[in-house]
This record gives C-alpha cells, structure tokens and sequence, in this order.
C-alpha cells in the first residue's frame, strides 16, 4: 500500500469553479502534512502547510481529518494561473522522511 | 541567495557510466535530500541528509551514493547508470525537518540509454 494516494485526475473545470482534492495517507503516526503545487516541467513549490484545525490562505483551504487519515485542498474562485499539479506531501515516522503523492493535474478553462 | 541549485540541467549516459549530480544550497539549511520523479509514480526519496557528515538511505537507495562534507552541497552519485534510472532528480533543502518548508531546485534530467 502506498503511504501517500492522491487521485491522479485531470481535473478541467472552468474559470471562477470550485474545485477540492482529496489525499489519503496510510500511516497514522505521519505527523506533517503539505501541499505542493508543481508546474509542467518545473521543481515542486510549497502551496500550503496543512494544519490540525485547518487553514486558509486566500482561495485556498487545507483540511485534515485524523480519524479518516485524509486531507483535502480546495480552491475557490479558479483562476487560469491555478492550471498545475498538486501534490500532496505528508511527513512519516522520525520525522526525516516526506512522502509524495503522485499529484493531481488540474486544468482551469477559459 | 540563489536557493538550491542543481547540475548539470540535462544529462545523457550510457548503460554502465557514473557521474555524479551537484546540488547545493546557499540558505544554511540543514536538511537536504534527492528525490527522483517518474511519470505516474511521484517523487521518491532517494537519500537524504540532516546535517554535514550525516546522510541515511530514503525509499529508493539502491544505485545511489551520497556524501555531506559541507552544510551547502549534497552531491547523488551514480557509480553505474542503468536504464531504470532514467528520471528527473530533484534536490531539496529545508531550515529543519518535519514542518519546515522544503525548497527544491530546478532538477536534472536523466538519460541513460
């Protein structure tokens, strides 16, 4: 089983839609969770931390559920700049290693 | 500051060659680490390192070496390129471990033939 899993997608929706991603993670001692956002042929750039009691940055919310070992990204208001792949990133174990989702693509249509 | 910078930007080997893969970072962060990306499988930590003189084995070690004399640079050896090790290699550094953000550098990508 993998430690991370992500729902590969595409996602196209278009501009000004709502749009959530999903992450689910096997290990219930992980103990950091992130979103990276990584552009076609580009290095992965942190989006988000996620945290316990969840969190907002602008259009973007980040939610963690412990009991269901999930979190879960939703953007609002999307914009054609949001057209990426997320990545999921969850911390395991003594805390040295980070495990990636395989990201979910996301496409914004004019 | 220049962030993590990584060489060479391309590379193309044949079965057998070694070379090695430069990674270095100017923002006095502790922990580095290489991943490699193949298509559908994510990034996979290759090895990884908390600190100068300090490295451990990530998911994906074998083929790899690594070694940390400085806090700046972190270099991924390759003693004898396989096919399978075709990827893009990503390095990252972060101030500390579990919660801090990890900057990655602008990758490499491999060939071997």
């Amino acid at each position: 089983r993998k430690e991370v899993e992500q729902d590969p997608g595409p996602f196209n929706v278009p501009e000004g839609a709502t749009v959530a991603f999903n992450c689910t993670y096997s290990n219930s001692a992980s103990q950091s969770f992130f979103w990276y956002r990584q552009d076609c042929r580009k290095e992965p750039k942190l989006l988000m931390s996620v945290y316990s009691s969840g969190n907002e940055d602008g259009r973007f919310t980040a939610q963690l559920n412990r009991a269901s070992q999930y979190i879960s990204l939703l953007i609002r208001d999307s914009k054609l700049s949001d057209s990426a792949t997320y990545l999921c990133v969850v911390n395991v174990g003594t805390g040295n290693q980070f495990y990636f989702g395989t990201g979910t693509s996301l496409t914004v249509i004019p | 500051n220049a962030g993590v910078t990584q060489t060479p930007k391309f590379q193309v080997l044949k079965t057998g060659q070694s070379m090695t893969l430069q990674c270095a970072q100017d923002m006095n962060h502790e922990y580095m680490s290489w991943y490699r990306q193949d298509p559908g499988m994510g990034l996979r930590l290759i090895h990884y390192s908390v600190g100068a003189g300090i490295t451990d084995q990530g998911e994906v070690p074998n083929g790899y070496n690594v070694s940390r004399s400085t806090t700046e640079d972190f270099p991924l050896r390759l003693l004898s390129a396989a096919p399978s090790q075709t990827s893009v290699y990503f390095c990252a550094s972060s101030y500390q471990r579990k919660t801090d953000t990890q900057y990655f550098g602008p990758g490499t990508r491999l060939t071997v033939l």
